[in-house]
């Protein structure tokens, strides 16, 4: 069965400042998704980014980027000159290829981010 | 495109009575999945439908949740009778055929007292 590990519960950072956040995972997969989803208090999952395994190629979205290491088993993610409204619930989550039928979303545990004015 | 919608969108009940909650998928996802997301937990899959067939509901406590898919589109999940631990956001997702991403509706909150 897949895992998802998120490390760090808890981070706080300053306002324009980079942080990032790490997420593990463990599958027997050679191809698979992997996504960053935002969840701020209004409890909405919304999608940040998403990187297919067989693309070599870091995912980007504006200041979002993730370090994407299939050997490793990593998919972290870089938030660049981080801003208030970045403040929420960040969780890592995997998936199987649609043509499975097990294709479900499993989420990580969540790491709380806190960006400090 | 109108996104995935739910209601409603806050209940609170006692323990012991009932609460059903509706989800209308993305138009012409053929996917449709819920959530369990308790407080500072991730969200875990409770049910998934291939439009209206179960594909996987193994983690369903069945002895008081069930939910149905009957025309393939919208779905409903009930809880009867609710226990204080049911207390949590329900989310509902959807995914078409195409594109690899499941998208979320804002979830229904239930409190249970």
């Amino acid at each position: 069965a897949q895992t998802v590990t998120q490390s760090q519960p808890e981070m706080s950072v300053q306002e324009a400042e980079t942080v990032t956040l790490s997420c593990t995972y463990d599958t027997s997969e050679n191809n698979y998704y992997l996504f960053w989803y935002k969840q701020p208090p209004s409890r909405q999952m919304i999608l940040v980014i998403r990187q297919e395994a067989y693309k070599q190629q870091n995912a980007t979205e504006n200041r979002f980027s993730v370090n994407f290491q299939k050997a490793a088993k990593s998919f972290s993610l870089k938030i660049s000159d981080s801003q208030l409204g970045d403040t929420a619930m960040y969780f890592c989550a995997f998936m199987k290829p649609v043509l499975t039928r097990d294709d479900k979303i499993i989420f990580g545990k969540g790491t709380r981010l806190h960006i400090l004015p | 495109e109108a996104g995935v919608a739910q209601s409603p969108r806050y209940k609170i009940i006692e323990k012991r009575q009932s609460v059903a909650f509706w989800c209308n998928p993305i138009s012409g996802h053929a996917t449709l999945y819920w959530y369990q997301q308790i407080l500072g937990q991730g969200p875990k899959l409770l049910i998934q439908f291939q439009n209206n067939g179960v594909v996987d509901d193994s983690q369903l406590p069945k002895d008081r949740f069930s939910a149905e898919r009957l025309k393939g589109v919208d779905s409903t999940l009930k809880i009867q009778p609710a226990k204080l631990e049911d207390s949590a956001v329900y989310l509902c997702a959807s995914r078409g055929s195409v594109r690899n991403t499941i998208y979320f509706g804002e979830g229904s909150w239930l409190t249970v007292v």
